[in-house]
This record gives C-alpha cells, sequence and structure tokens, in this order.
C-alpha cells in the first residue's frame, strides 16, 4: 500500500480552467512537500507545508494541509499550458522527526491544452 | 549559485556491464540522496549519504548496488553487472546539513534534485 495516495493520477483540461490535486494519507506528517517534474528533468520543489490548516499561496498554485495533517491539495487556477508536468507530493516522515529519505507519492500527471 | 549536478545525462551500457553514475550536491551541501524512477513504479528511495558514511540503505538492492560519498569529490551510485530492469532514471538529491542553510530546509529535509541520468540498458 502506499503511504501517500495521490489523486487523480491523469488530468487533461484545457488552458484558463481550474483544477485540484490530492494527496492523501491515513497517517500524520509533521510536514510535507510538493514537487513538479517536467519530462527528461528532475523534480523540483515548490512548497512545503508544516501546519494543520496552512494555506500557501505561489502566484497562481495554492496549497493547502489539512487540519489533522494527514491530507494535502493543490489547487491551480487558469491553468496554462506551461503548468504542464507530473506534480508529486512526498513527505520525510511518517509523524516521526523529520530526516532521511522522501517517500513520493504515484504523482499527478497534468496536460493543459492551449 | 550552481545546482545539484549529476552526469552524464544518458548512459547506455550492455547486460553484464558495470554503470558509475555522478552527483555533485548543491555548494554547501553535505546530504545525498539517490532515487530511482520507473513508469510503474514511481520515485523510490535508494540511499542517503553524508560525508563518507551511509546513513540508510535500506532502498538499495542487496546484491550489485553500492554507493559512496567521499570527502573530496562527487557521490557515486555504481551498478555492477547491469540487466534490463536496471533501465530506469536515476535521481539524485542534496540537502543542507544540521547547522547549514534555510531554518525552513534543515528542519523539514527539503531536498534539492538533480536532472537525473538516464540508464539504458540493452
Amino acid at each position: 500500500t502506499q503511504l501517500l495516495e495521490q489523486s487523480p493520477q491523469f488530468l487533461s483540461i484545457q488552458e484558463g480552467e481550474n483544477l485540484t490535486v490530492y494527496c492523501n494519507s491515513s497517517s500524520v506528517f509533521s510536514s510535507l512537500q510538493w514537487y513538479r517534474q517536467e519530462p527528461g528533468e528532475g523534480p523540483v520543489l515548490l512548497v512545503t507545508v508544516v501546519t494543520g490548516g496552512e494555506v500557501k499561496k505561489l502566484k497562481r498554485l495554492t496549497f493547502q494541509f489539512g487540519d489533522a495533517r494527514k491530507d494535502s491539495s493543490l489547487h491551480i487556477t487558469a491553468a496554462q499550458p506551461g503548468d504542464t508536468g507530473l506534480y508529486l507530493c512526498a513527505t520525510a516522515n511518517a509523524g516521526g522527526t523529520s530526516y532521511g529519505k522522501l517517500t513520493f507519492g504515484q504523482g499527478t500527471i497534468l496536460t493543459v491544452h492551449p | 549559485n550552481a545546482g545539484v549536478m549529476q552526469n552524464p545525462r544518458h548512459l547506455v551500457r550492455r547486460r553484464g556491464q558495470e554503470a558509475r553514475l555522478r552527483c555533485s550536491p548543491m555548494k554547501g551541501h553535505s546530504h545525498v540522496y539517490w532515487y530511482r524512477q520507473l513508469p510503474e513504479e514511481g520515485l523510490k528511495f535508494m540511499v542517503y549519504l553524508q560525508k563518507e558514511n551511509i546513513i540508510d540503505e535500506s532502498g538499495m538492492p542487496k546484491e550489485r548496488f553500492s554507493a559512496e560519498f567521499p570527502k573530496e569529490g562527487p557521490s557515486i551510485l555504481r551498478i555492477q553487472q547491469v540487466v534490463r530492469g536496471d533501465s530506469a532514471a536515476y535521481f539524485c538529491a542534496s540537502s543542507p546539513g544540521t547547522g547549514a542553510g534555510r531554518r525552513e530546509a534543515r528542519s523539514y529535509n527539503e531536498q534539492f534534485f538533480g536532472p537525473g541520468t538516464r540508464l539504458t540498458v540493452l
């Protein structure tokens, strides 16, 4: 079983639409990170959320950490073709101290058509 | 400020040969991590190293795979006697050690990834 379950797996939308990607778990995390990966490149860190209920904004991207720190969402407003990529959530822990390896969700492949 | 560097970007090997993948962490980072990405499996942790020490190798196959991070020079992931199943993208990431880098990066283990090495085994 996956520690982090991401949904949907695939998302294909038109430019200008809004979308939400989810990252869920039955475990509690002290922090959770979102990465974006383009084809042929490595993941790029977008944000780290650490407080239950926290909302962080990065231009048209809004990240939310659930109150119970078990889930997170990424909302993109007015998607653009440049948003196309693989979106990954990851955590360095499952309730313990943050250290060592990151565990990733399976990812959401987003395609934004012009 | 250079990011994480990996070379080569692409590597082709025949079955039975050895593959050596190199990773230079970001300046000031003393922690290095290796991950493997397969289309059907996603991004999986392999090994975590600090200078001259292996901290966690729980994700590394027991045979044929080894990793090092010497006092001087890049981290090396070595795969001996490669098989077709080793074909994948291998990513290196680095993070600041304790006492270095942004407080958030240190506290929450934010890792910065290189562009990856795509290994193809013929």
